[in-house]
């Protein structure tokens, strides 16, 4: 089956800093990578996802970058504010079977 | 349009009990799936269900766990004669039919799980 690793476990930065998330997945068959952001105690909500057929997608800071050849995707968050502080998960999915495999989260700290 | 809608949000058992959490898609979903989260850990995929269909249970364990999805109301996740290890937040998340086969999953709010 799948397997979704995720690195780092934490990472901290400083506010208006970038911070950059990594995961690599191990089915060449997966196209669906959506990323989820978790506050504590909440659910999580869906923050971005891309698609096999591109290779990077922007919604104003956050950008997510798919290498198919490496099997490797990655969250950008530029400008980084302290409300960007949570959880970030990172997920893989093949196209007709459509459970998530998640990697293992980034707890992401802003600093003022 | 009301997000996934999961009840109780916390619940208490004994060991032996029985715990059941349930699960009401959003509108026009018909697709359900069950992830349970450990602390500090990622969603684990359980079931996958549709309407009167267990489409994927592959996730779940084979013994106390029990999931349905009927053709009126919530899905339910049953899991019988609780024990400590079951101890987690378990979230429900739904998806639209898509005919680009991978599927959108937005998620309720969670049912904590306390085992005594």
């Amino acid at each position: 089956g799948e397997n979704v690793e995720q690195h780092p476990s934490t990472l901290s930065v400083q506010e208006g800093d970038s911070a950059v998330i990594k995961c690599t997945y191990s089915d060449s068959a997966s196209n669906y990578f959506p990323w989820y952001k978790q506050e504590l105690g909440k659910r999580p909500q869906l923050i971005i996802d891309i698609r096999s057929n591109v290779g990077e997608k922007k919604d104003q800071r956050i950008a997510v970058t798919l290498n198919k050849t490496a099997k490797h995707f990655s969250l950008h968050i530029t400008e980084t504010q302290p409300e960007d502080s949570a959880v970030y998960f990172c997920a893989a999915s093949i196209s007709g079977y459509s459970t998530l495999t998640f990697g293992k989260g980034t707890m992401l700290l802003v600093s003022p | 349009n009301a997000g996934v809608m999961q009840n109780p949000r916390h619940l208490v058992r004994r060991r032996g009990q029985e715990a059941r959490l349930r699960c009401s898609p959003m509108k026009g979903h018909s697709h359900v799936y069950w992830y349970r989260q450990l602390p500090e850990e990622g969603l684990k995929f359980m079931v996958y269900l549709q309407k009167e269909n267990i489409i994927d249970e592959s996730g779940m364990p084979k013994e106390r766990f029990s999931a349905e999805f009927p053709k009126e109301g919530p899905s339910i996740l049953r899991i019988q004669q609780v024990v400590r290890g079951d101890s987690a937040a378990y979230f429900c998340a739904s998806s639209p039919p898509s005919l680009a086969g991978a599927y959108t999953q937005y998620f309720g709010p969670g049912t904590r799980l306390t085992v005594l």
